[in-house]
């Protein structure tokens, strides 16, 4: 079955430090890959997505890139802020059949300090 | 316009007891999904619904569990004779339809069984 696998958590980073996190799936076929991404005391959003191989997403200055060679979907930042603290999940979407169900990593939590 | 609303937001049930939650999609959206939050894990799919079409129920847990949508408007999920390990988050959300399309969560109902 498909399944998503991001690192363990939590990070804890100060400001404008480089922000990697990583994500890894398996899945048949060719998902959609998605960032999703829950604020303190907020619900869940959706960040960014990449519906093919080798598409970017982008959003907020986050990045990600689709890597099929690689099965990654690693979200990246250049310079964090303290507002960028939150609970990220990585997710994807079989597009095959008829259900569009998402597909969660366990979550991380990001934690900017000024 | 309107997001994704759930209610109730919090819900304390003695275990046993049945409980009963409510999603209110976006207008016009064809596609509504229920999926359960528990602590330290990821969010898993529970059941969807799209338009007319027959429910995909596959990631209903146990047949204590169930959910009814009435075309393309409010859904409920039914949890009968509660147990300790139903305690989570229950999230909804809503699309257009289809991988490609985003889902829009609602804040989620957090349910605890005692």
């Amino acid at each position: 079955g498909n399944s998503v696998t991001q690192m363990e958590g939590p990070v804890t980073l100060s400001e404008e430090a480089f922000l990697t996190i990583n994500c890894t799936y398996t899945a048949t076929g060719y998902p959609s890959l998605f960032w999703y991404v829950q604020y303190p005391g907020e619900g869940l959003q959706l960040l960014l997505k990449a519906t093919k191989a080798d598409d970017k997403g982008s959003n907020k200055g986050f990045e990600a890139t689709y890597r099929k060679e690689t099965t990654s979907f690693h979200l990246e930042k250049g310079s964090v802020q303290v507002s960028d603290s939150a609970v990220y999940f990585c997710a994807l979407s079989a597009n095959t059949g008829a259900n569009s169900k998402l597909t969660f990593g366990k979550g991380i939590t990001l934690s900017v300090r000024p | 316009g309107a997001g994704v609303s759930q209610s109730p937001s919090n819900k304390v049930t003695e275990k046993g007891k049945d409980v009963e939650l409510r999603c209110d999609p976006i207008s016009g959206h064809t596609a509504l999904y229920w999926y359960r939050q528990r602590l330290g894990q990821g969010l898993e799919f529970l059941i969807y619904f799209q338009g007319n079409s027959a429910p995909d129920k596959s990631g209903l847990p146990s047949d204590r569990f169930s959910a009814e949508r009435t075309g393309e408007s409010v859904s409920t999920l039914t949890i009968q004779r509660t147990q300790q390990e139903d305690s989570a988050v229950y999230l909804c959300a809503s699309s257009a339809g289809g991988a490609r399309y985003e889902q829009y969560f609602g804040p989620g109902t957090r349910l605890t069984v005692t």
